[in-house]
């Protein structure tokens, strides 16, 4: 089975720009593997933030983008806010199976 | 604004059969081209997916689960379910169940609060 890998954890200043990544054991991610990216703060389910690559929900902040980035996928945080300290995942589609990352955990320091 | 919720017995017995429910409320289950999925967290640990299954109610399941899940829908309870049979300790995680993206995009944009299971004797 396909193993999605992400960095397992970054530190990154108050008002610092990080880029998570997820990359692929298959091989490059592009934008057929449909990209997700999901925040996960303790004691909460999941949220989504980033869908198709690089698609918002209406409730994710301007400072959240996806892309693609040397065959990974990215999310990217500019302008990092302390309540951006969480669980990210990232989620590949692999033709009718869903794979997730093993998660990055970001803490604001 | 569609909501998700899952039910079920929180206590499972080793070898019996997990199952669990996510009622959708805040729109009908039958409305656009969505799939629903169900995912699992153990406790300290990351994502998985079990699996998902469309409106027409076709399903696709994780190849490391498949020969145990079964998911299905119920359009006239606005409900789909989750049975996981020959249940293990290593089963034993909050379930969450969510909605995909309209025309069948993948990912999880509505997500339920979850339910926790733990499997013991």
């Amino acid at each position: 089975q396909t193993v999605v890998t992400q960095e397992p954890s970054l530190t990154v200043s108050p008002g610092g720009t990080v880029t998570l990544t997820c990359a692929s054991s298959s091989g490059a991610v592009t934008s057929g593997s449909y990209p997700s990216w999901f925040q996960q703060k303790p004691g909460q389910a999941p949220r989504a933030l980033i869908y198709s690559t690089s698609n918002k929900q209406s409730w994710t902040p301007a400072r959240f983008s996806g892309s693609l980035l040397g065959g990974k996928a990215a999310l990217t945080l500019s302008g990092v806010q302390p309540e951006d300290e969480a669980d990210y995942y990232c989620l590949l589609y692999y033709g009718g199976a869903l794979v997730f990352g093993g998660g990055t955990k970001l803490t604001v320091l | 604004q569609v909501q998700l919720q899952e039910s079920g017995p929180g206590l499972v017995k080793p070898s019996q059969t997990l199952s669990l429910t996510c009622t959708v409320s805040g729109g009908s289950i039958s409305s656009g081209s969505y799939y629903w999925s169900w995912i699992r967290q153990p406790a300290g640990k990351g994502l998985e997916w079990i699996g998902r299954i469309y409106t027409s109610g076709s399903t696709n399941y994780n190849p490391s689960l498949k020969s145990r899940v079964t998911i299905s829908v119920d359009t006239s309870k606005n409900q789909f379910s989750l049975k996981l049979s020959s249940v293990t300790a290593a089963d034993t995680a909050m379930y969450y169940c969510a909605r995909g993206y309209n025309n069948y995009l993948p990912g999880m944009g509505v997500w339920g609060q979850g339910t926790t299971v733990t499997v013991s004797s």
